[in-house]
């Protein structure tokens, strides 16, 4: 079962250039997240789905913008790369974004930005 | 807003029980979670608690539940060198989760 697939797994850009981080589940979940990991910062959240049609703004959602392309799919993009942006990106999934609904996570993608 | 808090490390020897701990300030959480985070890989979930239990054994894995004082714990008894990991609980917010910063537990053997 693949779960939680993210492309690419390493990327590196210039400062200015754009890029879209693609992620996709196939465990039919409604609500998908991505983060941003930063040693010592724990995990931040950028934006999430609760469900196809929707997304909202979470921790840190400066710098990014998202697109929740069908059930399935929650892309992130970047439009104008800066180093600050550099870090490990999660998505995640969860069967609906209700209490007790558990998420589940994707390998990560980790982005440099010089 | 909410907030989880976790110390940074922790260093134990091979065979040793290990124990984790969290506190949360949410007082209407429901299920409280602890995700293993491997080096190089994702988030995995590695256990939960729901809010009107104390205690939930798993194995080798016991999470403890203080719901006055919001505090969680996660005890490992017999540490192995695999481990070694990084611990993050999480709390249950408005539509996601909140990550505490994470317990980077280190096994010696």
């Amino acid at each position: 079962n693949a779960g939680v697939t993210q492309t690419p797994k390493f990327q590196v850009l210039k400062t200015g250039q754009s890029m879209t981080l693609q992620c996709a589940q196939d465990m039919n979940h409604n609500s998908m997240y991505w983060y941003r990991q930063d040693p010592g910062m724990g995990l931040r959240l950028i934006y999430y789905s609760a469900s196809e049609g929707t997304t909202d703004k979470g921790e840190v959602p400066n710098g990014y913008n998202v697109s929740r392309l069908n059930k399935r799919e929650f892309s992130l993009r970047l439009e104008s790369a800066a180093p600050s942006q550099t870090s490990v990106y999660f998505c995640a999934s969860s069967f609906r974004g209700s209490h007790n609904q558990p998420q589940h996570f994707g390998d990560g993608t980790r982005l440099s930005i010089l | 807003g909410e907030d989880v808090e976790q110390s940074l490390f922790l260093s134990v020897r091979e065979g040793d029980s290990s124990v984790i701990n969290c506190t949360y300030t949410d007082s209407s959480s429901t299920y409280l979670y602890w995700y293993k985070q491997e080096p190089g890989a994702g988030l995995q979930l590695l256990t939960y608690i729901f809010s009107n239990m104390d205690m939930k054994q798993d194995q080798r894995l016991t999470v403890l539940l203080n719901k006055k004082d919001k505090h969680l714990s996660l005890r490992i008894a017999d540490t192995q060198t695999g481990d070694s990991a990084i611990y993050f609980c999480a709390d249950t917010g408005f539509q996601k989760l909140v990550f505490g910063t994470g317990t980077r537990l280190l096994v010696s053997p």
